[in-house]
């Protein structure tokens, strides 16, 4: 069964350093999201893109967030200068055009030092 | 704008006892109605969705869930859990007619002891 990947599954940083968090989504499905969950929280809406652009994005998406689907498989979230309350686990997910069926990664945990 | 609520934060139980897990959501524009199950250390799993139609949604691993528009409520039940239950739900809510964000709820921790 296709699923969405994540990499890498944990990535240290120090505080001001950037980080890339790629995913994979799913081959044939044409919307993409990025959720965060902060430890003992919910899961939060950071941005979704569809056809090459951002189509919404949340008050967290900052202009130190940024993504990219660079290529026809991955989809990456860069944090350029990260924070200590940018710690979290990050979930990549991916729909097709026939539901409304949101499929989510095992998400990156992010933990910033 | 919308906004879930789930009641419970825990939700003890014994292994084959039935479970109902509540979530209400509030929104002034239609929606559709997700539950999503994250096990230790993994990603989100959806267990069911409803979009239209009949207000009974059945999902995966014996789960199902009840639309109520007039108490805008859409709790999810299991008639007999098992220990493989014991996990963290979610219930999310999209603005139907597209492909919106899903908005969640806190989460309900549920525990299955033997």
């Amino acid at each position: 069964e296709p699923e969405v990947t994540q990499t890498p599954s944990h990535q240290v940083t120090q505080m001001g350093q950037e980080v890339i968090l790629r995913c994979v989504p799913i081959s044939n499905h044409l919307y993409f999201y990025w959720y965060r969950q902060i430890l003992g929280q919910k899961v939060e809406f950071l941005v979704s893109f569809y056809n090459n652009e951002i189509s919404e994005k949340s008050e967290i998406f900052d202009d130190q967030f940024s993504v990219e689907r660079p290529d026809g498989s991955n989809f990456t979230l860069k944090i350029r200068s990260t924070k200590l309350e940018d710690s979290a686990m990050y979930f990549c997910a991916s729909v097709t055009g026939y539901n409304n069926e949101q499929f989510f990664g095992p998400g990156t945990r992010l933990t910033v030092l | 704008a919308q906004s879930v609520t789930q009641l419970d934060s825990q939700v003890p139980v014994f292994e084959e006892a039935p479970v109902e897990l509540r979530c209400n959501y509030s929104s002034s524009v239609s929606v559709y109605l997700f539950w999503y199950v994250q096990y230790p250390n993994q990603g989100l799993q959806l267990l069911l969705k409803y979009l239209s139609g009949s207000t009974l949604v059945k999902g995966i691993n014996g789960f199902e869930a009840e639309f109520n528009k007039s108490q805008t409520s859409f709790h999810l039940r299991k008639p007999s859990v098992h220990i493989s239950d014991t996990a963290e739900y979610f219930c999310a809510v999209a603005i139907s007619g597209g492909y919106n964000k899903l908005i969640f709820g806190a989460g309900t921790r549920l525990a299955v002891h033997p």
